[in-house]
């Protein structure tokens, strides 16, 4: 069975420019997650999906982030434009059943994003 | 809100030493808890959990006892050895109505040296 699949692994990007992020989920896992780890700190949450819908989007930190799912397989992660703090690395993980982390998550192994 | 609070890296050892890396929680109600590890290049991954008080999760030789009376989720290895090197992460799921989100600590560096 193919894991998360996340890419590019690595992305670096000039202040203002555009960068999208793809998560590709474990194929049937319903739950989408999106998290961030900005240098040395905590990984924070940022959104949840389920199929194709936003069930929680409360993590997002500003409207500069655009998370879709269309068709409810692959996600992308749009940040436009792009600000030094984005800098980052950002990880996916899907889940079959809701409350996937008692029960199973996998995470992919990150986009390292570099905004200079 | 739910946090989780790791003890600050890095933290060095030598082969064999005995690992503890600290981790207490604030959360309402019984959150599940979770050391998730991640290894020089690769994704997180879980290494154990714990879902309910005085459970124990243990994989690796890694063990974890849920304390509900100190809040704590103390990771810990008899032994450790230089593959052991990585990135630790303490992180709750909470409940009720938990919807599969992690919250996690800063995470703990580890460096094992031979």
């Amino acid at each position: 069975e193919a894991g998360v699949t996340q890419f590019p692994s690595h992305s670096v990007i000039e202040k203002g420019q555009t960068v999208t992020l793809r998560c590709d989920p474990i194929s049937g896992h319903d739950n989408l997650y999106w998290y961030r780890r900005v240098m040395g700190k905590e990984i924070k949450f940022l959104l949840h999906f389920v199929k194709e819908s936003k069930q929680d989007e409360s993590g997002m930190p500003n409207n500069r982030f655009l998370a879709e799912r269309t068709g409810g397989t692959y996600s992308t992660l749009k940040v436009q434009p792009a600000e030094l703090e984005d800098s980052g690395v950002y990880f996916c993980a899907s889940s079959q059943a809701l409350g996937g982390a008692n029960y199973g998550y996998t995470f992919g192994s990150g986009t390292r994003l570099t905004v200079v | 809100g739910d946090s989780v609070t790791q003890m600050e890296g890095p933290v060095t050892l030598s082969e064999e030493a005995f690992l503890t890396i600290n981790c207490t929680y604030t959360a309402t109600g019984y959150p599940s808890l979770f050391w998730y590890v991640q290894y020089p290049g690769e994704g997180l991954q879980l290494l154990l959990k714990a879902t309910k008080a005085d459970d124990k999760g243990s994989n690796k030789g890694f063990e974890a006892t849920y304390r509900k009376e100190t809040t704590s989720f103390h990771l810990e290895k008899g032994s450790v050895q230089v593959s052991d090197s990585a990135v630790y992460f303490c992180a709750l799921s909470g409940r009720p109505g938990n919807t599969g989100k992690l919250i996690f600590g800063q995470g703990t560096t580890l460096q094992v040296k031979p």
